[in-house]
Parts: structure tokens; C-alpha cells; sequence
């Protein structure tokens, strides 16, 4: 069974320094998709950012960048120069599947404390 | 327009009540989804629409009714639910299932739903 696993249930970081959420994730799949998406309090989930497994090069998006060890199963989040609109609960995602028939899984979170 | 639409936003029922949960879409995606979220909790899938037919239903109790009237449209039926039913329920839609872009999915705010 595919499994999302953030072992951090809770992070800190000041404003402007950087943090990292960390992912581990099981499959037997060799085709699949992994996310962070963020939600803040207004419970709208956002993506923040999507690997996709067949791309040795880690994504970025500004601030945000992942680390991504296939062989590790692993796939980080690192927040750099954090801002107080970064406090949100943090969901690590893995899709996989196809033709209608795809599946997002989530991860149990890591709520993200942004201190000024 | 880039955004999932929900209504109601709150919703409190009881348990011998008949009311539906609304999500609309027109960004063209002919994928759409209907998760569940208890607090503190990851999504949890409940259903998945494909070009308007169900192609997954995650051993959902029937008291809940999906719906999919046309590719813009999603709604979910309650009757009979319980108290431990109260939960956030989350929309989602993504792309034609199968091309690159099906693997972004794209949520609503949410309704939150109270069960007396």
C-alpha cells in the first residue's frame, strides 16, 4: 500500500531563516507524482509545489525548493527566507494511477510556526 | 476563472435531515473529487468523478450520495448522517485524467459540516 510518512508533527522557524519539512514516502509504483500543499487557517488547500518521479532535477518554485532521493523514498520541503504567510499546516501528497483512476494520498501534516 | 467553488461554506443538520453539498468548477477539468477532513486530520478521499461517471468510491457508507450532473457541477447528497460525520468536506477538480496537467489537483475552501 502506498503510505505518506512526515514524521515532524509540528516545526518553528524565524522570520527570514530557512527551515526544511521533511517526507518519506513507500510504493512499488515506478510512474507517481509527489506534492506539498499548504493550508493556512482559511482551510484552503494550496499547492506549493510537484515533483515528478521520472525528473532527477529538483523542483522549485521561489522560496520553496525540494530535495527528491528516489532511491530514499524521501522528498523535503525547504522554506528559504520564511514569512509570516508561510505559517500553515504543511501536507506531503503522493498521486498515482491513471486513467481516471488516480489516487492523492496524504501525509498527517506539519503545522508550520513562522516567528517574528 | 481559476478557482473550485463551494456552498455552503457551514452547514449544520440533523440526523434525520436531507441536504447537499455543492461544488462547481469551469476551468475545463473533467476530473473532480470529493475528500473528507476531520480536524487536526490529512484529506481522506471519499470519491472520484471521470468525465462525470464515478470511477472511485473509497467504501464510502451510503448515506452519502455523489453526484455529477455535468463537468462543472459536483455534488454530494447526505441523509441519515451521524455525529461523527462532522468533518470538513473538501472539492477538488483536475484535468482530462491522463494528460499531464490531471495530476494537479486544485481544492475548494470547503464546507463545514456540523451534525447534531
Amino acid at each position: 500500500a502506498q503510505t505518506v510518512t512526515q514524521s515532524q508533527p509540528e516545526m518553528s522557524v524565524q522570520e527570514a531563516e530557512t527551515v526544511t519539512l521533511s517526507c518519506t514516502y513507500d510504493t512499488s509504483e515506478s510512474d507517481y507524482y509527489l506534492f506539498w500543499y499548504k493550508q493556512p487557517p482559511s482551510r484552503q488547500m494550496i499547492l506549493v509545489i510537484r515533483q515528478e518521479a521520472y525528473k532527477q532535477q529538483n523542483a522549485t518554485e521561489n522560496r520553496f525548493s525540494v530535495n527528491f532521493q528516489k532511491a530514499a523514498k524521501s522528498f523535503s520541503l525547504k522554506i528559504s527566507d520564511s514569512q509570516l504567510g508561510d505559517a500553515a499546516m504543511y501536507f506531503c501528497a503522493y498521486r498515482w494511477g491513471q486513467g481516471g483512476s488516480e489516487k492523492l494520498v496524504f501525509g498527517k501534516g506539519t503545522k508550520l510556526t513562522v516567528n517574528p | 476563472d481559476t478557482e473550485v467553488t463551494q456552498t455552503p461554506k457551514h452547514l449544520v443538520m440533523g440526523m434525520t435531515n436531507k441536504k447537499s453539498l455543492k461544488c462547481e468548477q469551469h476551468m475545463g477539468h473533467r476530473a473532480m473529487y470529493w475528500y473528507k477532513q476531520k480536524a487536526k486530520k490529512p484529506p481522506e478521499l471519499m470519491f472520484v468523478y471521470s468525465y462525470e461517471k464515478l470511477s472511485i468510491n473509497e467504501s464510502v457508507p451510503s448515506r452519502f450520495s455523489p453526484e455529477c450532473p455535468n463537468s462543472s457541477l459536483l455534488n454530494l447528497h447526505l441523509h441519515a448522517l451521524q455525529p461523527e460525520d462532522s468533518a470538513l468536506y473538501l472539492c477538488a477538480s483536475s484535468q482530462d485524467p491522463g494528460s499531464s496537467g490531471a495530476n494537479v489537483l486544485t481544492f475548494g475552501a470547503g464546507s463545514r459540516l456540523t451534525v447534531l
